[in-house]
């Protein structure tokens, strides 16, 4: 079956930089969230997206913004970059139209800011 | 807010043996979801159960068995004649069916099999 795919699995940066990731959805799921799980750490809620349009917001960083676009696939930027952004983030998908309870999660995508 | 708790950080047992790894949840609201992850070594998230608040029935799944208790707040997982491949980091969330839609974590239980 069909999994979530992210782009690029891996991405070294330097400090100030900027940095987009990739989401696209399990086909048919409409909804798009993203986590951020740095070292020895559960994953934190960043944001999510249903039909395009924000559907809720967690603890992202005013320098960090996304979208979800009309083939609902979704892009995370990523500015002035940090080196506490080294993390590893996650996109999930779900398909809220039919309850959407259960979130799958792509392979990830690590960061690392040097 | 949710929280969920997971107080076990490490557990390491010899292979063929049961363990149990505990979450302890807290949540103002009666409807919600339950769930374990599992994050093997390679790192990605692995969907493994999904229970609704209002279902409090036990599940198995071949080695793995879910133990639900509104009264206690609690949604054990145990994994019976382990196995090296089982050895990861486990994660139980927490979401909400009305509102926020976002996974509350626990930190996590690195579990260690060893041959």
């Amino acid at each position: 079956a069909a999994g979530v795919i992210q782009s690029p699995r891996h991405l070294i940066k330097e400090k100030r930089e900027t940095a987009t990731l990739k989401c696209y959805p399990i086909p048919r799921h409409d909804t798009v969230y993203w986590y951020q799980q740095g070292p020895g750490q559960d994953p934190q809620f960043l944001i999510s997206f249903y039909e395009k349009m924000q559907s809720d917001k967690g603890s992202i960083p005013d320098r960090f913004s996304a979208q979800q676009f009309s083939d609902y696939h979704s892009e995370l930027n990523m500015s002035s970059l940090e080196l506490g952004d080294s993390a590893l983030y996650f996109c999930a998908s779900s398909p809220l139209g039919r309850g959407g309870e259960t979130q799958y999660f792509g392979p990830g995508t690590r960061l690392l800011v040097l | 807010a949710q929280k969920v708790t997971q107080a076990q950080t490490e557990i390491s047992v010899v292979e063929k043996e049961d363990v149990t790894l505990d979450c302890v949840y807290e949540t103002r609201d009666t409807t919600y979801y339950l769930f374990w992850y599992k994050q093997p070594p390679s790192g990605e998230l692995v969907f493994l159960i999904r229970r609704n608040s209002f279902d409090e029935q036990n599940e198995i799944s071949g080695r793995y068995s879910w133990n639900f208790q509104k009264s206690t707040s609690s949604f054990n997982f145990t994994i019976t004649a382990s196995q090296v491949v089982d050895s990861a980091v486990y994660f139980c969330a927490l979401r909400l069916i009305q509102g926020a839609q976002k996974l509350v974590f626990g930190q996590g239980t690195r579990l260690t099999i060893n041959p």
